[in-house]
């Protein structure tokens, strides 16, 4: 099927300041995209998703960003804490719920 | 949202033997999923576990090596057979309602193979 890939494997964060997580996708025809947080030991958890006729969705300090144009998605944490440290993937979901994950991004957080 | 119980969290097995693996929803759910993840890579699609009917298997994946059940709304199980150290893995199921996008995880089981 098609896939979901993220820009950069890993990412160093300053404690405070603002992260931004890159993905790019290659199926045009998926309904929504969707951001999860994977901390160690632990399984996916739901962050954001937006849906394809949307290019901005605001949460509590993340905001999702979708470029169909160049069929691009980035997710922007607004002043990164030790807790946003983890594996954050990027997916897209068909119209029949499944997903197709990305690769993921490894951020850590600097104190 | 839901609560997602798998079992075990780890196992460690001998080649050629069968893992069964668990997996309880705290609610009512329209859809189940297994996924595999190998150890700092991605989840890959194992298959949609059906309600009173077989799952549906996605490329790459055969009912006679992972076959899966789902009795009711709430459980499913998924057993990795005849095993290999190829298939040393972390199995997720997850479980969602009609209309959501929003997916919940079980924590996983770590498989090692030997």
């Amino acid at each position: 099927g098609e896939s979901v890939g993220l820009h950069l494997p890993t990412l160093s964060v300053q404690e405070g300041d603002n992260s931004i997580i890159n993905c790019a996708y290659s199926n045009s025809a998926s309904d929504y995209f969707i951001w999860y947080k994977q901390e160690s030991g632990k399984g996916p958890q739901f962050i954001i998703d937006i849906r394809s006729n949307m290019d901005k969705r605001q949460g509590q300090r993340v905001t999702v960003l979708l470029n169909k144009t160049v069929k691009h998605l980035s997710l922007q944490i607004a002043a990164t804490q030790p807790g946003d440290s983890a594996v954050y993937f990027c997916a897209e979901m068909s119209n029949d719920y499944k997903l197709s994950f990305g690769a993921g991004t490894t951020v850590t957080v600097r104190a | 949202s839901a609560v997602i119980s798998q079992k075990p969290s780890r196992d460690i097995c001998q080649r050629g033997t069968s893992l069964t693996i668990q997996c309880q929803v705290d609610s009512q759910v329209t859809m189940m999923f297994w996924y595999r993840q190998q150890p700092g890579q991605s989840l890959t699609l194992i298959a949609t576990a059906n309600q009173g009917s077989e799952a549906t298997y996605e490329s790459g994946f055969v009912i006679d090596k992972f076959p899966i059940s789902r009795p009711n709304l709430t459980f499913s199980t998924l057993t990795v057979s005849n095993m290999s150290p190829e298939d040393s893995s972390i199995y997720l199921c997850s479980a969602q309602s009609g209309g959501e996008t929003e997916a919940f995880f079980g924590q996983g089981t770590r498989l090692t193979v030997v």
